[in-house]
């Protein structure tokens, strides 16, 4: 089992649609989590941090369920720019900041 | 403030050449890390620094060396370079935190390595 899940995608979505990524870790030790983007033949880039009481910034919204090792990533509002891959990163609670990164989930949003 | 750096942006190497990655870090980061992203795949740990003076292994290190002699720098080395090898590199570093205090990683924009 991959230490971090996500469905490759891709999602294609009109503007302004709703959309929501999942993710499933299976480190119970792990203490920190994130949602990354990536743009094609980029880096990637820090996107939010999730929080156990979840959280938002603007469109975007991220939850955590520790109990069943999950989490999401809901973006209101699509916009075309939204078009990247979307990445899961969970550390692996031991020394050095060791973060695990998920295949990543495709989305495209046309107009 | 440059955050991180890494050069060459773009190489192809013939096979059974060497040649070294740059990486450094602006930020005063005690972590670095080196990862390799195959096409449509994810992120692989090579190899990473908690430290200078301090390296270790990640999941794919065969076929690569670093070094940590300055906080600042953390250099990639192929030995013998392989087709395998053909892959974009990541170098990230991050604040040396622990628990949830622990922030995400800060990447360079990568070197996209052909071996031919």
């Amino acid at each position: 089992r991959k230490e971090v899940e996500q469905d490759p995608g891709p999602f294609n979505v009109p503007e302004g649609a709703t959309v929501a990524f999942n993710c499933t870790y299976s480190n119970s030790a792990s203490q920190s989590f994130f949602w990354y983007r990536q743009d094609c033949r980029k880096e990637p880039k820090l996107l939010m941090s999730v929080y156990s009481s979840g959280n938002e910034d603007g469109r975007f919204t991220a939850q955590l369920n520790r109990a069943s090792q999950y989490i999401s990533l809901l973006i209101r509002d699509s916009k075309l720019s939204d078009s990247a891959t979307y990445l899961c990163v969970v550390n692996r609670g031991n020394a050095g900041n060791m973060l695990t990164f998920g295949g990543g989930t495709r989305l495209m949003v046309k107009p | 403030n440059a955050g991180v750096t890494q050069t060459p942006k773009f190489r192809i190497l013939k096979i059974g050449q060497s040649m070294t990655l740059q990486c450094t870090q602006d930020m005063n980061h005690n972590y670095m890390y080196w990862y390799r992203q195959d096409p449509g795949m994810g992120l692989k740990l090579i190899y990473y620094s908690v430290g200078a003076g301090i390296t270790d292994k990640g999941e794919v290190p065969n076929g690569y060396n670093v070094s940590r002699s300055t906080t600042e720098d953390f250099p990639l080395r192929l030995e013998l370079a392989a087709p395998s090898q053909t892959s974009v590199y990541f170098c990230a570093s991050s604040y040396s935190g622990t628990g949830t205090s622990v922030g995400g990683y800060t990447f360079g924009s990568g070197t996209r390595l052909t071996v031919v």
